[in-house]
């Protein structure tokens, strides 16, 4: 079974600085899929960014970015510009290859982060 | 205009109870998910449901029985409430078959609490 670790309970930076949340994974799949979802206090989660195991390039969605180490089963999450409105719970999901069509995550515990004014 | 709403938003209820979560997505998608989150912030899938048919099952207890009677709902009954039901649960849709493999489309959460 997979397992998605994120070892960082909770992390706080002043806004406009730049952020690196961490995650790893287990797997033995070679193709797969991650993400990256975010929970504001409101409690609905939003998709931040995905990437896909088998793109080399990691991916990036304005100021948000990856860093994605196949070999070493890592995958974390950047901020850059940080603003207030990204204090948050971020997860980390995995995707088993051998359920595309129908989406079962695998998530992480969570990393609280709070944008300090 | 909701993407996928969930009702009621709030349940608190007496051990033994039995109670339903509706939820609606109106986005055209045709999988359905519910979602368990507990005090921790840990989230795990329960079920999953594609037009209308039960893909995903995960061991839950009998107790809780999906019910989808359209591909734009999907609800949840659970009988002989127990005081670990308490937690925050969340239905989520996706369309399969697009570029966007993974992106979930998820409720605001219905926060039960079982006293």
């Amino acid at each position: 079974a997979q397992t998605v670790t994120q070892s960082q309970p909770e992390m706080s930076v002043q806004e406009a600085e730049t952020v690196t949340l961490s995650c790893t994974y287990d797997t033995s799949e070679s193709n797969y899929y991650l993400f990256w979802y975010k929970q504001p206090p409101s409690r609905q989660m939003i998709l931040v960014i995905r990437q896909e195991a088998y793109k080399q390039q990691n991916a990036t969605e304005n100021r948000f970015s990856v860093n994605f180490q196949k070999a070493a089963k890592s995958f974390s999450l950047k901020i850059s510009d940080s603003q207030l409105g990204d204090t948050a719970m971020y997860f980390c999901a995995f995707m088993n290859p051998l359920s595309f069509g129908n989406e079962k995550l695998t998530f992480g515990t969570g990393t609280r982060l709070t944008i300090i004014p | 205009d909701t993407a996928v709403s969930q009702t009621p938003k709030y349940l608190v209820t007496q051990m033994g109870n039995d109670k339903s979560i509706k939820c609606e997505q109106n986005l055209g998608h045709d999988t359905m998910y519910w979602y368990k989150q507990d005090s921790k912030k840990f989230l795990k899938i329960m079920f999953s449901y594609n037009n209308k048919e039960l893909i995903i099952n995960e061991t839950v207890p009998n107790r809780f029985s999906p019910k989808s009677p359209d591909k734009a709902h999907l609800n949840l009954h659970i009988n002989s409430l127990e005081l670990g039901d308490s937690a925050v649960y969340f239905c989520a849709s996706s369309q399969s078959g697009t570029g966007r493999t993974g992106e979930l489309f998820f409720g605001e959460g219905s926060r039960l609490t079982v006293l």
